[in-house]
């Protein structure tokens, strides 16, 4: 079964500061993308940036990056120079060409304090 | 460009009604999503429909049913409602099928069972 988990169910940092969010998962699959969405209070869920299995280059949006280890099956977003904004839920998730189907972490709740 | 758009935004039913979500997609876009987001938890995919067809099921009792319209629109019916149906449901709208089209979500409607 293919799995995410995100490990810290919560974070807080200063702004301006850089803050890093773990995600790991597990497939047997070999073609697949990976995402973070973000979720505001407002509730909306928000694409951040997304990864292709098959791409070595870690994607970069902005402000946010990631790290993406496939042999690991890690895939951790980086969020630097951190905004109020940024106050959201944070979720990884997967999908395969197996399903096509989102498979979605717990999420991380990120708290960026003025 | 409109986003998608769920109506209504909050619902309350008492157990053993019937529910009735809508969706509108971003024009253009084919696939539909639905997703039940519980409270404190990740999202759980639940169906998806493409071209007016139902592509995909998650692990959803019958009472969980839906259908895709010719305009792409999209209705989930859950019928005898139980406590556990409590949740942010959340639609998801994308160009197609296939794992390069990302997913662009609505506002969500709030079910609320009493």
């Amino acid at each position: 079964a293919q799995t995410v988990t995100q490990s810290q169910p919560e974070m807080s940092v200063q702004e301006a500061e850089t803050v890093t969010l773990s995600c790991t998962y597990d497939t047997s699959e070999s073609n697949y993308y990976l995402f973070w969405y973000k979720q505001p209070p407002s509730r909306q869920m928000i694409l951040v940036i997304r990864q292709e299995a098959y791409k070595q280059q870690n994607a970069t949006e902005n402000r946010f990056s990631v790290n993406f280890q496939k042999a690991a099956k890690s895939f951790s977003l980086k969020i630097s120079d951190s905004q109020l904004g940024d106050t959201a839920m944070y979720f990884c998730a997967f999908i395969s060409d197996s399903n096509y189907q989102l498979i979605w972490g717990a999420g991380t709740k990120l708290i960026i304090k003025p | 460009e409109a986003g998608v758009t769920q109506s209504p935004t909050h619902l309350i039913k008492t157990r053993g009604q019937q529910a009735t979500l809508r969706c509108s997609p971003i024009s253009g876009h084919t696939s539909v999503y639905w997703y039940q987001q519980a409270l404190g938890l990740g999202l759980q995919f639940l169906l998806w429909y493409d071209e007016g067809e139902e592509r995909n099921r998650g692990n959803f009792p019958p009472r969980f049913s839906g259908r895709q319209f010719p305009n792409y629109s999209s209705e989930l019916n859950v019928n005898a409602l139980e406590l556990e149906d409590s949740a942010l449901y959340l639609c998801a709208s994308s160009l197609g099928q296939g794992l390069t089209q990302p997913q662009h979500f609505g506002d969500g409607t709030r079910l609320s069972i009493l």
